[in-house]
């Protein structure tokens, strides 16, 4: 079945400094990624859109200067925390569909997520 | 605004209970539910519905959808200890013309005690 990758599992950084995650649809392209916050106990929030070749799209509140989102092939997309702030530490988790064997309607597959721990 | 919204926000039963948790939603655009179990890191799919009334079931899980309602219900019979997780609801809409989007509930949390 489909297989969506995500590096790291989890990051500790300091306060200011800069950290790339990394999605990867493994065995199927995807034109489209998405990227999802959790915070503890909670439900995960669509953050944005990555649309390979083009510019994402975000959500309503979330800064675009602050999670910047790459997405240069069909089988990678790249979310970079700048400047991160203890306030962004949380569970990011990335999915992506596989519209070869399911169409646009196919469930999405996530990546196993990425614990930021920003201290 | 679309919304979706699962209840009981937590739930905590004994081995052998059966359980139902339940999901509405307020969207445009609807296009299928999913229901999804979370327990350590991503969530794994259980079900995708599109049609009213149809039940969807995998062992001791079903699920079933009421497009009239607006609401879909997850059963699970003779719970174990292993069912014990998030269950998360999620709905997909057509948004941008093209491109499908994932509004998930709020989840409900399952501990299932020996």
């Amino acid at each position: 079945g489909a297989v969506v990758s995500q590096h790291p599992s989890w990051v500790i950084c300091k306060s200011g400094t800069s950290v790339k995650i990394e999605c990867r649809s493994l065995d199927f392209q995807a034109t489209t990624m998405f990227w999802y916050r959790q915070f503890p106990k909670q439900s995960l929030m669509l953050m944005a859109t990555s649309n390979e070749g083009s510019k994402a799209t975000y959500e309503q509140g979330v800064e675009k200067d602050k999670f910047l989102i790459n997405h240069a092939s069909l089988t990678l997309s790249t979310l970079t925390v700048t400047s991160a702030h203890p306030e962004d530490s949380s569970f990011y988790i990335c999915s992506a569909r596989d519209l070869g064997t399911g169409g646009p309607n196919s469930p999405l597959h996530f990546g196993n997520g990425t614990r930021l721990t920003v201290t | 605004e679309d919304k979706v919204v699962q209840s009981p926000l937590s739930l905590v039963v004994h081995e052998g209970d059966t359980v139902t948790l339940n999901c509405s939603y307020e969207v445009t655009n609807f296009r299928s539910l999913l229901w999804y179990k979370q327990e350590k890191k991503a969530p794994t799919f259980l079900f995708m519905l599109t049609s009213s009334g149809i039940e969807k079931k995998s062992g001791r899980l079903s699920s079933i959808l009421d497009k009239k309602e607006l609401f879909s219900i997850l059963n699970i019979t003779a719970t174990q200890t292993g069912d014990s997780a998030i269950y998360l609801c999620a709905v997909t809409i057509l948004y941008g013309g093209a491109t499908n989007k994932l509004i998930f509930g709020t989840g409900t949390l399952l501990a299932v005690q020996p």
